[in-house]
């Protein structure tokens, strides 16, 4: 398997423009989390989705960030308008708690995307 | 808030001694997972330990739990420089059986 998939690694825009950040999870996994890394505020958890359907979304942090899973293989992360304070990497993580042989929620992470806002 | 905080927050050793990290947390867990972070990677799986274990190996990786205590620690034996990272814990929440809060993590650095 691949493991968990991200585009683009790295994005540069400027203040105002809209960023889609994208995710293939791991084939048969059905969790599916977006987290953002800063220095400041380290590792937090925006979204989680299982079986495609959000789950909890108490960690995304203004209206302008929205995240979709229309299947099972595929993920987005919207930021509408952007700020340079959005500025982080984002990642995103598969579990297969639930499914069959998965019998923990150990967290396969992609290599991230690092977004830059000007 | 935050489920685990590790300790300390930044360690430097030399290549060889053996490395230790903490962990606490605040609520009750079902199971305790470490990952490590190189630099401009993602997070990778180490090891998890279960609420009813009390230590763990693999390989040069040692992990206890102390529930009473609401800690757990990670010793890496004989260090290399490729064990320079950041190490973070995970512990799942009380509420729901997938989600895991991560700690803000120990930067270890293995000087050659």
């Amino acid at each position: 398997d691949a493991g968990v998939i991200q585009s683009p690694r790295h994005e540069v825009t400027e203040m105002g423009q809209e960023v889609t950040l994208r995710c293939k999870p791991i084939s048969g996994h059905n969790s599916l989390f977006w987290y953002r890394q800063t220095m400041m505020r380290g590792l937090e958890l925006l979204i989680y989705f299982n079986n495609n359907v959000p789950i909890d979304d108490s960690g995304m942090p203004e209206d302008r960030f929205s995240a979709k899973m229309p299947n099972a293989s595929f993920s987005t992360l919207k930021i509408q308008p952007s700020e340079p304070r959005d500025s982080a990497v984002y990642f995103c993580a598969s579990s297969c708690l639930g499914q069959i042989n998965c019998s923990y929620n150990e967290q396969f992470f992609g290599p991230g995307t690092r977004l830059t806002v000007l | 808030s935050q489920q685990g905080e590790e300790d300390p927050q930044a360690l430097s050793i030399q290549e060889g001694e053996n490395a230790t990290m903490n962990c606490s947390y605040k609520t009750s867990i079902n199971n305790l997972q470490w990952y490590r972070q190189n630099s401009g990677r993602g997070l990778v799986h180490l090891i998890l330990i279960r609420s009813n274990e009390r230590e763990k190996h693999s390989g040069r990786l040692r992990v206890t739990l102390d529930t009473s205590k609401k800690s757990s620690s990670l010793l890496i034996t004989a260090s290399r420089a490729a064990d320079t990272a950041s190490y973070f814990c995970a512990t799942d929440s009380p509420y729901t059986y997938d989600k895991v809060i991560f700690g803000p993590g120990t930067s270890l650095s293995v000087i050659p």
